[in-house]
């Protein structure tokens, strides 16, 4: 079975400075991965995917993550972060054709 | 609006009540999801349509909960004997294309309070 662990509830950074939204998986097999996004009163929305490849992948909003497989990590990234970018981050591991599993969450507060 | 849309945006039941939600996704996409989602947690997968069918249902839906996808179009998820631990928000996603890697489109959910 495959899952994703966000061992961060909250992270919070000054605008301007780099943000890490970090995010553990454990994987029988290549690993699918996801981060999406949660901004107040609106759906989830997709960032980036990471399905084989280059281990850096890029996405929207400037935001990227890095693959690792020797540390089973997908950090999401962003070098300079925004107040707009606060919101509530979600990663997610392809348990098969169509089931999604989601992280619990990590909410990013980035003040002015 | 082109998005995944759906209705309503909030309900409040009281336990024992039915309660039926609605999806109507992007109009070409041919796969739809419905997730579940409490405070502090990310959505858990509740079932998937394929068109019309239904080929998987978590083990978290009881048997209470039914969802419908007639034509292909619009979906349905109803509750029945609504019980406090249904309170979540229920949230639809709809996508197209290869499932390999698949980007899933979110409606902005309803949020079901029982009381």
């Amino acid at each position: 079975a495959q899952s994703v662990a966000q061992p961060e509830d909250q992270v919070n950074v000054a605008e301007g400075n780099p943000l890490t939204v970090k995010c553990t998986y454990s994987v029988s097999g290549n690993p699918y991965l996801f981060w999406y996004v949660q901004y107040p009163n609106r759906g989830l929305q997709f960032l980036l995917k990471y399905i084989t490849g280059d281990n850096l992948v890029k996405g929207s909003y400037g935001f990227e993550a890095e693959f690792n497989k020797s540390q089973t990590s997908f950090h999401l990234k962003k070098p300079s972060a925004l107040v707009s970018d606060s919101a509530l981050y979600f990663c997610a591991s392809k348990l098969n054709d169509y089931k999604l599993s989601f992280g619990a969450g990590t909410t990013v507060t980035v003040r002015a | 609006d082109t998005g995944v849309s759906q209705n309503p945006r909030h309900k409040i039941t009281k336990r024992g009540q039915n309660v039926t939600f609605r999806c109507d996704p992007i109009s070409e996409h041919n796969r739809l999801y419905w997730y579940r989602q409490t405070l502090g947690q990310g959505p858990e997968f509740l079932t998937y349509f394929q068109n019309e069918a239904q080929l998987e249902k978590s083990r978290l839906l009881s048997d209470r909960f039914s969802a419908e996808r007639p034509k292909g179009s619009f979906s349905t998820l109803e509750i029945q004997r609504t019980e406090q631990g249904d309170s979540a928000m229920y949230l639809c996603a709809s996508s197209e294309g290869s499932t390999t890697n698949e980007k899933l489109f979110f409606g902005s959910g309803t949020q079901l309070s029982v009381l």
